[in-house]
C-alpha cells in the first residue's frame, strides 16, 4: 500500500511554477521521499528525491517540511511538456510502490 | 542519468502462448530489478523484485509459475508471462536500481495485447 496522499489533478498555467504537494504523515526516519513523473504510455521518469533538507536539481526542487510529513515537488517554470502524472514515493529499501499520483496539466 | 532498455516495446499475441519481455540496464549493473504491471488509468502495481542469481520475490497475489522471472546477469532481468489470456493484456514496467542510492531508473514499458 501505498504510503502518501497526493491531490488528484492539479492545472498549471505554462510558464508559471507547478507546486504538487504530498503528505506522508507515517514516514519513518530513515525513508526517503522519491519523486517520479509518468508522461502518457511511457516508463516513469526519475526526478528529484530528499531524506530531511530541500533538493534542487535541473528539473525540479523539493521542500521537505521540518518534521517530514509532507513535501512540496516545485517545477519552477511548468512547459506542456511537463503534462504527466507525478508520483510521490516514501522507501527505504529500494521497493518502490506507486500511489495514485498527481495529474498535473499544464494549459497553454 | 542512467539508461533502461526494455524490449519489446509492443507485443500481440494468441491467447495460449509466451511472450518474453527483457529488460536490461545499459551502463550500470543493477543488482536488483524490478516489474510492474499497469492497467489504463491505474497506478504502477509491484509485481515482484527480481535479484541477480536469487529468485524473485512475488508480491501477493501474483502467480509465479505465470508470471516467471529470471535474473542471469547484473544487467538483464527477463519477465515471461506464461500461457497467457486475454486478462494479461497491460502495459508491463521493468525499473534497475540505479548507482546512487536507491534510485530506480525505468525502461519505456512493454504493451502486451492477448487476443
Amino acid at each position: 500500500d501505498a504510503k502518501t496522499t497526493q491531490p488528484p489533478s492539479m492545472d498549471c498555467a505554462e510558464g508559471r511554477a507547478a507546486n504538487l504537494p504530498c503528505n506522508h504523515s507515517t514516514i519513518s526516519g530513515n525513508e526517503y521521499v522519491y519523486w517520479y513523473r509518468q508522461i502518457h504510455s511511457q516508463g516513469p521518469q526519475y526526478i528529484i528525491h530528499g531524506l530531511k533538507n530541500n533538493e534542487t536539481n535541473e528539473m525540479a526542487s523539493l521542500i521537505i517540511t521540518e518534521d517530514r510529513k509532507s513535501s512540496t515537488l516545485i517545477l519552477p517554470h511548468a512547459t506542456l511538456r511537463d503534462t504527466a502524472v507525478y508520483y510521490c514515493i516514501v522507501d527505504n529499501n529500494n521497493d518502490m510502490r506507486f500511489g495514485a499520483g498527481t495529474r498535473l496539466t499544464v494549459k497553454p | 542519468g542512467a539508461v533502461v532498455s526494455q524490449h519489446p516495446s509492443w507485443v500481440i499475441c494468441k491467447s495460449g502462448t509466451s511472450v518474453k519481455i527483457e529488460c536490461r540496464s545499459l551502463d550500470f549493473q543493477a543488482t536488483t530489478m524490478f516489474w510492474y504491471r499497469q492497467f489504463p488509468k491505474q497506478s504502477l502495481m509491484l509485481m515482484a523484485t527480481s535479484n541477480e542469481g536469487s529468485k524473485a520475490t512475488y508480491e501477493q497475489g501474483v502467480e509465479k509459475d505465470k508470471f516467471l522471472i529470471n535474473h542471469a546477469s547484473l544487467t538483464l532481468s527477463t519477465l515471461t508471462v506464461t500461457s497467457a489470456h486475454p486478462e494479461d493484456s497491460s502495459f508491463y514496467i521493468c525499473s534497475a536500481g540505479g548507482r546512487a542510492l536507491n534510485i530506480q531508473y525505468f525502461g519505456a514499458g512493454t504493451r502486451l495485447s492477448v487476443l
